[in-house]
């Protein structure tokens, strides 16, 4: 039973564009996310979080929205440049700090 | 670089053989975690150590596999009597105070 849901297995957007990566959670227990990025043959490299007690927090060009209601997040990207090509990972914090992660959504900037 | 290490990068095995991965995390930072992770999931929690302490084990975890954290610093996962089902990307993560986690870049396991 997955808690962490990615829908969307890829996302396309053209260079300059936003990119919005979308998250579903089912544990209401959960109050702190993480999204992380990966190249492949590398491991995950932490982008942005987000505790419960926010609804937004922004980095740069990186924004992550928390919806609590709903158990939803989403990961903007604005504006998209081809080098933000890889899989991106929404996890949220469980108890003893372990992430849970959803499956990924391959996000393709193109030029 | 998170400068969190992991050898070796690749490993191919034969079924049945044994292996062992090492992780050599930042040494300030005391949570150390084994992740799984294979084609089109995430990764997939597998045990973790405060310390040199195995706080949990993931049900994930046959009898088959072991991690060892001695004295608190490097820590190694062995398989033993791999299966093709163990061929899958193995991440070493290492927290600190906070909740984020850096991982290594893994150890890629093929078992033929």
């Amino acid at each position: 039973d997955q808690q962490v849901k990615q829908n969307s297995p890829s996302l396309s957007v053209q260079e300059g564009r936003i990119s919005i990566l979308n998250c579903d959670y089912t544990n209401s227990m959960f109050d702190y996310f993480l999204w992380y990025k990966k190249y492949p043959a590398e491991g995950p490299t932490f982008l942005i979080s987000i505790s419960s007690i926010k609804d937004k927090n922004e980095d740069g060009r990186f924004t992550v929205f928390l919806n609590k209601s709903a158990k939803h997040l989403s990961l903007h990207i604005v504006p998209s440049q081809p080098g933000d090509s890889a899989v991106y990972f929404c996890a949220a914090v469980e108890y003893g700090n372990k992430l849970v992660f959803g499956a990924g959504t391959i996000l393709r900037v193109k030029s | 670089d998170t400068g969190v290490s992991q050898n070796p990068r690749h490993k191919i095995t034969k079924r049945g053989q044994n292996v062992t991965f090492r992780c050599d995390p930042i040494s300030e930072h005391n949570r150390l975690y084994w992740y799984r992770q294979t084609l089109g999931q995430g990764p997939e929690f597998l045990t973790y150590f405060q310390n040199e302490a195995q706080l949990e084990k993931s049900r994930l975890l046959s009898d088959r596999f072991s991690a060892e954290r001695p004295k608190g610093s490097f820590s190694t996962l062995e398989i033993q009597r791999t299966e093709q089902g163990d061929s899958a990307m193995y991440l070493c993560a290492n927290g600190g105070a906070d909740e984020k986690l850096f991982f290594g870049s893994g150890t890629q396991l093929s078992v033929l």
